[in-house]
């Protein structure tokens, strides 16, 4: 599975939207992006994700690039409950579907 | 939809003494489960691959004899830390991923079992 890069850490003002950035430039055709984040002390949470077309649902917008080699994650109206660390993860949709978590981006939402 | 639940949710044991923690997918049927370990302030590692009826798949530098996984029906798998020692204290996550479209095959975490070993 391809690597992916993520800040370390972000911040962001409770109601503002929360843009998170991911590098993922070897991706290949059959991969996917996937978002999950993980609240202090908890299992990680599925968000969204993409193949190459943007995509939305209830807790976030996912906004892939046309060439695929970055992606962004939306939280468009940031609570103080999103704080967490937000993983993006890239992996084919066959075999396994082994998720391997890097280091992620820790976002602190601030009143 | 799409609970998973782990059993218990933390756990004391003492050094030399095994401890079972229990994977549940308590709305669906799990066709893969996967166990996690994360230390504090780090990311989560996956430890193995478990497919109902079949025997676990393990990382590398995972000891499969000391961490024992069972995964016997579709709805539990299981995960033994045999001979515990202070270093295994941690916090063991397991995820399950169903086996039909509606779920989108994607893996659904249970919250967690902190394990202290004293």
């Amino acid at each position: 599975d391809a690597k992916t890069t993520q800040p370390p850490s972000m911040d962001c003002a409770e109601g503002r939207a929360a843009n998170l950035p991911c590098n993922h430039s070897t991706i290949s055709g059959n991969e996917y992006v996937y978002w999950y984040r993980q609240i202090h002390s908890q299992g990680p949470q599925y968000i969204i994700h993409g193949l190459k077309n943007n995509e939305t649902n209830e807790m976030a917008s996912l906004i892939i690039t046309e060439d695929r080699k970055s992606s962004t994650l939306i939280l468009p109206h940031a609570t103080l409950r999103d704080t967490a660390v937000y993983y993006c993860i890239v992996r084919v949709a066959s075999g396994f579907q082994k998720l391997v978590f890097g280091t992620g981006t820790r976002l602190l939402v601030s009143p | 939809g799409a609970v998973v639940s782990q059993h218990p949710s933390w756990v004391i044991c003492k050094s030399g003494t095994s401890v079972k923690i229990e994977c549940r997918s308590l709305d669906f049927q799990a066709t893969t489960m996967f166990w996690y370990r994360q230390f504090p302030k780090q990311s989560l590692m996956l430890m193995a691959t478990s497919n109902e009826g079949s025997k676990a798949t393990y990382e590398q530098g995972v000891e499969k004899d000391k961490f024992l996984i069972n995964h016997a029906s579709l709805t539990l798998s299981t995960l033994t830390v045999t001979s515990a020692h202070p270093e295994d204290s941690s916090f063991y996550i397991c995820s399950a991923r169903g086996g039909t479209s509606n779920l989108g095959y994607e893996q659904y975490f249970g919250p967690g079992t902190r394990l202290t070993v004293t």
